[in-house]
């Protein structure tokens, strides 16, 4: 059967460490990989996409990695911010979605930083 | 500089009665689409149009109607609804896949 897995449990770091947080998908074709970070009582919000053909992606304390052997993704916040705490979502887009750029969304893993 | 506007922001049915969701976009974007989001189940797609005049089925539609009314705005339909439906709604648009969506900020459904 076909699913994305994220880490169900939440994540609880010390500030100024690095998160990782993980993405693994199983009988996907995926085009593309995104991630995006949602705050409590909002929607989802755009941080990172990264293309089948990439093995990594950076934006200023962001990294994501992605490898179509494993079929994972790494998502790494370094220096980690009380302000970075959040649930954070990985979402496939499929060969042949053509146009339509549906994406696949897994269920989110929450990051807590503390202080 | 408003994005995606989704209304209302809350909402209580009871079963059996009907409501349309509103979403409206102001950034040109061609493509829209619904979600549903469940705790532990992630965000599942409902319907979605690609393009001005055209929608499609999502993975989860049963229940749902949609309508693309002009380019900016896309509404949802439960004609009748049903506790299952009880959710966190959401709006989306995008113009192309690199760019990745704008979401609305949701509609909490509850259906009693």
């Amino acid at each position: 059967s076909q699913k994305i897995e994220q880490n169900s449990e939440a994540l609880n770091i010390q500030e100024g460490k690095t998160a990782t947080l993980t993405c693994n998908y199983t009988n996907y074709s995926p085009a593309y990989l995104q991630w995006y970070r949602q705050d409590p009582g909002r929607g989802p919000v755009f941080l990172l996409l990264i293309r089948e053909n990439e093995k990594e992606k950076r934006k200023e304390r962001l990294k994501v990695t992605f490898d179509t052997t494993l079929k994972q993704s790494l998502f790494h916040i370094t220096a980690s911010q009380p302000a970075d705490s959040a649930t954070y979502l990985c979402a496939l887009v499929l060969h042949g979605s053509g146009n339509t750029g549906k994406l696949i969304f897994g269920q989110g893993t929450t990051l807590q930083v503390k202080p | 500089n408003a994005g995606v506007t989704q209304t209302p922001k809350f909402q209580v049915l009871k079963t059996g009665q009907s409501m349309t969701l509103q979403c409206a976009q102001d950034m040109n974007h061609n493509s829209m689409y619904w979600y549903r989001q469940d705790p532990g189940m992630g965000l599942r797609l409902i319907y979605y149009s690609a393009s001005e005049g055209t929608t499609d089925k999502g993975e989860v539609p049963n229940g749902y109607n949609v309508s693309r009314l002009n380019k900016r705005e896309f509404s949802l339909r439960l004609e009748s609804a049903a506790p299952s439906q009880t959710s966190v709604y959401f709006c989306a648009s995008s113009d192309k896949t690199i760019y990745g969506y704008t979401f609305g900020s949701g509609t909490r459904l509850t259906v009693v």
